[in-house]
Parts: structure tokens; C-alpha cells; sequence
């Protein structure tokens, strides 16, 4: 079956820029993850939906980024005003309750900002 | 806050070595243990996990990892390594939060294999 896709794949955008990037979970997965990837920080958490819902957004880096996910399938991380310290790869992962249950990856979405 | 730390940044090694990745864990409660991989050009996924129970895990591809709580580790092992395990290794931790703080990631360990 289909797994997790991530749009675009690659992403090169200006200083002060807005992008949005999208996230294509496995369906019938309730849960959905973002995280990013990069040479600094490593993997980092960002924020988590059950269903629709955000519980926690304190994982988001600034307020310059936000989440949002409709139907509790698709969804969007807006980054405000790009700064170059954005540039990451941006990952989504589902699972199919959330909690324990397995995490599945998609390919990410590599952001550079110039 | 949970943490988690990978000895080894890079490693290398010929095919049929035996292999250990290091992984220390800091977290205060019960604590749930992963190790993910990413092949060149491929997404992460998920090589074994552990939960409870038996502290030796096993999972894909001949990996298993051993749970000792008095140290805070999860090291993952593999007796005889080949060419194909060339990939950047991830050991994580989950609280039992119920997932919505997400997965912690160690910084990685990119292992070569050489044939």
C-alpha cells in the first residue's frame, strides 16, 4: 500500500519567504508527526495530531511555524518569513493511533533557504 | 526532558564484524526504547523496539539490542555485518506520555561497511 508522502521533495526558497509544506499520511492513520532533520540539531520533534488535534505546539521552533491538519488526514507546516537556519529536512511520520503504535516515515521534504 | 546519546558519530568496519552501537538514554519515568535506519536514499524505519518484558529484543535483518536499566542503555548488535547494512543507525526514546511528545533522536551513527 501507499505510505507516507511529502511534498515538495526539494524546496528552495529566499530569505523572508513563506513556504508551506505538505504531509500525505498512510490512510486510516489517526496520528501524524512532523520533525526535522538537521547537521546541527539532528532529529528533532516539532509537533504531534491526533486527528485534527494539537495538544502540544511548544516543539514548534518559533512562532514562525505553523501546523495545521484538516479531515484528519492532510497536513501543512507553514514556516513564516524563512530565516537560513530553517534549512532542514522537514520529515512526517504517521501511526495508525498514536502512543506506542509504529511510526512510519516519508521522504521528507529538504528545505534550503538562500 | 528526555535525552539520548550515540557514542559513535561514524564507524566502519568489513563485511562479517561484529557489531555494537552505543545508546545512553536520560529519562525520568518509563521509558520506551527504539532503534531506526536509513539506507541511502531510503526513509527511516524502524529496526526494534522495546517496550517491556524480555530486555533482549530482536528485530529486522539479524539487529538485536539489549535493554540494561541500571545503565541506561540500548545498545544494538549485530553479530556479523554485511555490505548492505551500510546506513546512518538512530537510537530513540519515548515517554509514556502517550506519544504526544513525539520521538527523541539520538544524533545518529553512520556506519560503512566495507566489502
Amino acid at each position: 500500500g501507499a505510505g507516507v508522502s511529502q511534498s515538495p521533495s526539494n524546496k528552495v526558497t529566499e530569505k523572508g519567504k513563506d513556504v508551506e509544506l505538505r504531509c500525505d499520511p498512510i490512510s486510516g492513520h489517526t496520528a501524524l508527526y512532523w520533525y526535522r532533520q538537521s547537521l546541527g540539531q539532528g532529529l528533532e520533534f516539532l509537533i504531534y495530531f491526533q486527528g485534527n488535534s494539537a495538544p502540544d505546539k511548544s516543539g514548534l521552533p518559533s512562532d514562525r511555524f505553523s501546523a495545521e491538519r484538516t479531515g484528519g488526514s492532510v497536513s501543512t507546516l507553514t514556516i513564516q518569513r524563512t530565516q537560513q537556519e530553517d534549512s532542514a529536512v522537514y520529515l512526517c511520520a504517521s501511526s495508525l493511533a498514536g502512543g506506542l503504535s509504529e511510526q512510519y516515515f516519508g521522504p521528507g521534504t529538504r528545505l534550503t533557504v538562500t | 526532558a528526555q535525552s539520548v546519546s550515540q557514542h559513535n558519530h561514524h564507524v566502519i568496519l568489513s563485511e562479517a564484524a561484529s557489531l555494537e552501537l552505543g545508546c545512553n538514554y536520560s529519562y525520568g519515568g518509563t521509558v520506551n526504547l527504539f532503534w531506526y535506519v536509513q539506507y541511502p536514499g531510503q526513509h527511516l524505519q524502524l529496526l526494534l523496539k522495546y517496550f517491556s518484558g524480555d530486555p533482549l529484543v530482536k528485530g529486522i535483518k539479524g539487529f538485536e539490542a539489549e535493554f540494561i536499566k541500571s545503565k541506561f542503555s540500548f545498545n544494538l548488535r549485530k553479530p556479523s555485518v554485511q555490505w548492505s547494512d551500510t546506513a546512518e543507525y538512530f537510537c530513540a526514546v519515548m515517554g509514556s506520555g502517550g506519544g504526544a511528545d513525539g520521538l527523541t533522536f539520538g544524533k545518529g551513527t553512520h556506519l560503512i561497511i566495507q566489502p
